[in-house]
């Protein structure tokens, strides 16, 4: 059974950069059917999604965040990543890592990491 | 980016009632890449419908989505007490990939 799991800080200080690794068991992330995607919930909020990457390193992201997101994959240990610099205040949010296609968050989500940048 | 607006933003039903939420798109959604998602407390998303109409593993019957275009609704025939959540509608049709604001599902 396919599984995903976020891990990081759960504090990041004002200006700095968020960086989150998502683990994959159960499933291979080389497979060429998916993307493996991030989205992000702000606390009481809706859902935005961030980004998505597929096993060759084709990458699709958000406008809005573009130039401050990078996503990686590492397919030797299963795992993709996050990285958000300048990080603010409205950046507080649930960060979910997924496995869907280009666009789609999908059917196979984690249980989310909440991140808060405070100093 | 495609802006998607839900309606009503609270729905208020009792059980074995039917529930009827709107996802309308401020421009068409592409091959009706549109998809429902259901969201419980403390819980990640759970896919419901993808693709306008075809309903996810582990979800009964009783939910259907349907539309095209820019108006897309997600219908559940008879509400049971494990129904009352939040429903999210996202279109992946074109990039980016854009989430309405949900609709919350509570017990009247």
């Amino acid at each position: 059974q396919l599984q995903l799991q976020e891990s990081g800080p759960g504090l990041v200080k004002p200006s700095e950069t968020l960086s989150l690794t998502c683990t994959v068991s159960g499933g291979s992330i080389s497979s060429s059917t998916y993307y493996w995607g991030w989205i992000r919930q702000p606390p009481g909020k809706g859902l935005e999604w961030i980004g998505s990457i597929n096993y060759s390193g084709s990458t699709y992201y958000n406008p809005s965040l573009k130039s401050r997101v990078t996503i990686s994959i590492d397919t030797s240990k299963n795992q993709f990543s996050l990285k958000l610099s300048s990080v603010t205040a409205a950046d507080t949010a649930v960060y979910y890592c997924a496995r869907g296609t280009t666009l789609a968050a999908g059917a196979n989500w984690g249980q989310g990491t909440l991140v808060t940048v405070s100093s | 980016e495609i802006v998607l607006t839900q309606s009503p933003g609270t729905l208020s039903l009792s059980p074995g009632e039917r529930a009827t939420l709107s996802c309308r798109a401020s421009q068409s959604v592409s091959s009706s890449y549109l998809a429902w998602y259901q969201q419980k407390p403390g819980q990640a998303p759970r896919l419901l419908i993808y693709g306008a109409s075809s309903r996810a593993t582990g979800f009964p019957d009783r939910f259907s989505g349907s539309g095209s275009g820019t108006d897309f609704t997600l219908t559940i025939s008879r509400l049971e007490p494990e129904d009352f959540a939040v429903y999210y509608c996202q279109q992946y049709g074109s990039s980016p990939a854009t989430f309405g604001q949900g609709t919350k599902l509570e017990i009247k």
